[in-house]
């Protein structure tokens, strides 16, 4: 069964240092998003992108937020300069159609300290 | 946007029957979805349901959509101790991305 790589899974930064996170999405798919889960709390969405752009975001994902598709098979999420509330699990999810069959990986705990 | 609403525990006694629920309120949705989380690890795609479907039966697993009340529940035969864990309804809105519940702790005792 195809899945949705992640790494690392767990990573512990210093507040203010950047984070890139890392997700190998399924290979045929085309459409890839990132959601977060602050402890004990929803999932909740950050972005999605498609066609090498970002086609939605939430009011979550601000400037110290970027994504990237620096290749045919990585997708990043860069943290610029953390901070002690984002640390979460992070989600990377991708999917062959737009609104159809949505394949989380495993997640990355990010923990700022 | 999308507001979907789950309650946050369940508990049952093992090989009960366990149903979650979950209301949402957007219902331009093409596929429903059921995830399941257990501890420390990410989120399982357990089953979904089409937006032009009432219901949709996976062996141990029944998925019941009413559209009218923007409802949909899991049901979950002859349940055991390896089904606890957090289950999320997820439903698409407008955008087609997803809109988690808070998640429902199911939690299966002997």
């Amino acid at each position: 069964e195809p899945e949705v790589t992640q790494t690392p899974s767990h990573q512990v930064t210093q507040m203010g240092q950047e984070v890139i996170l890392r997700c190998v999405p399924i290979s045929n798919h085309l459409y890839f998003y990132w959601y977060r889960q602050i402890l004990g709390q929803k999932v909740e969405f950050l972005v999605s992108f498609y066609n090498n752009e970002i086609s939605e975001k939430s009011e979550i994902f601000d400037d110290q937020f970027s994504v990237e598709r620096p290749d045919g098979s990585n997708f990043t999420l860069k943290i610029r300069s953390t901070k002690l509330e984002d640390s979460a699990m992070y989600f990377c999810a991708s999917s062959a159609r737009q609104g159809l069959g949505y394949t989380f990986g495993s997640g990355t705990r990010l923990t700022v300290v | 946007g999308e507001d979907v609403e789950q309650s946050l525990f369940l508990s049952v006694r093992e090989g009960d029957s366990s149903v979650i629920n979950c209301t949402y309120t957007d219902s331009s949705s093409t596929y429903l979805y059921w995830y399941k989380q257990e501890p420390g690890a990410g989120l399982q795609l357990l089953t979904y349901i089409f937006s032009n479907m009432d219901m949709k039966q996976d062996q141990r697993l029944t998925v019941l959509l009413n559209k009218k009340d923007k409802h949909l529940s899991l049901r979950i035969a002859d349940t055991q101790t390896g089904d606890s864990a957090i289950y999320f309804c997820a439903v698409p809105g407008g955008s087609y991305i997803p809109t988690f519940g808070r998640g429902t702790s199911l939690i299966v005792h002997p």
